[in-house]
């Protein structure tokens, strides 16, 4: 199992762009997350997905998009790059949301706007 | 919302040594779980515990839910421990999402 895969694994945008973050996963994971990492900060949850089809927000949902069109992809758009969107982003899954069910976490993609 | 705050924000220590890592939260929870970022950014989920006390070779962790706090033990440290610790909760409101709030961590240097 490759596990969580993210691309690409850095990306510098111009102020005003836009681009798509590719997240997937091959453990038939029903829950999805996308967080954001500020440099010296802890994770802040941007979007999440409890199976295809279904999208919810998270803290920081501002200037993002998400979709679920299968259970294995998880991408996340952004649409008008601002230099607040500077950080890493991760992409995460887990087979369910019980207390036990661990979050598996993809390598990251580290995103510069300028 | 519920606050996670951790300590301390950073520790250097020699290979060898132990230490404990402290994480605070503002309110009851239903989960909590202890990451380790390594310092090429890949996290690692160490332990779920809302409660009680669990250990993994050198490392334990114990939550004391009543008193809205968790402790990490790293005993015999060694380089490859090195990284950022952090804590995250969540409260499980209603139907359950596994929402976690991260606090913002422990980094910690391990020196050979």
């Amino acid at each position: 199992n490759a596990g969580v895969t993210q691309t690409p694994k850095f990306r510098i945008l111009k102020i005003g762009q836009s681009m798509t973050l590719q997240c997937a996963q091959d453990m038939n994971h029903n829950y999805m997350y996308w967080y954001r990492q500020d440099p010296g900060m802890g994770l802040k949850l941007i979007y999440y997905s409890v199976g295809a089809g279904i999208t919810d927000k998270g803290e920081v949902p501002n200037g993002y998009n998400v979709s679920r069109s299968t259970t294995e992809d998880f991408p996340l758009r952004l649409e008008l790059a601002a230099p607040s969107q500077t950080s890493v982003y991760f992409c995460a899954s887990s087979y369910g949301a019980t207390r036990t069910d661990t979050q598996y976490f993809g390598p990251g993609t580290r995103l510069t706007v300028l | 919302g519920i606050q996670v705050e951790q300590s301390p924000p950073d520790l250097i220590l020699q290979e060898g040594a132990n230490s404990t890592l402290r994480c605070n939260f503002s309110d009851s929870v239903n989960n909590l779980q202890w990451f380790h970022q390594n310092p090429w950014g890949q996290l690692i989920n160490l332990f779920y515990i809302p409660s009680g006390t669990k250990q993994n070779g050198r490392l334990s962790a114990t939550t004391v839910a009543t008193e809205r706090y968790s402790l990490l033990y790293i005993s015999s440290s060694q380089t490859t421990d090195s990284g950022v610790y952090f804590c995250a909760v969540d409260r499980f409101y209603g139907g359950a999402t596994n929402k976690l709030i991260f606090g913002t961590g422990t980094l910690l240097a391990v020196q050979p």
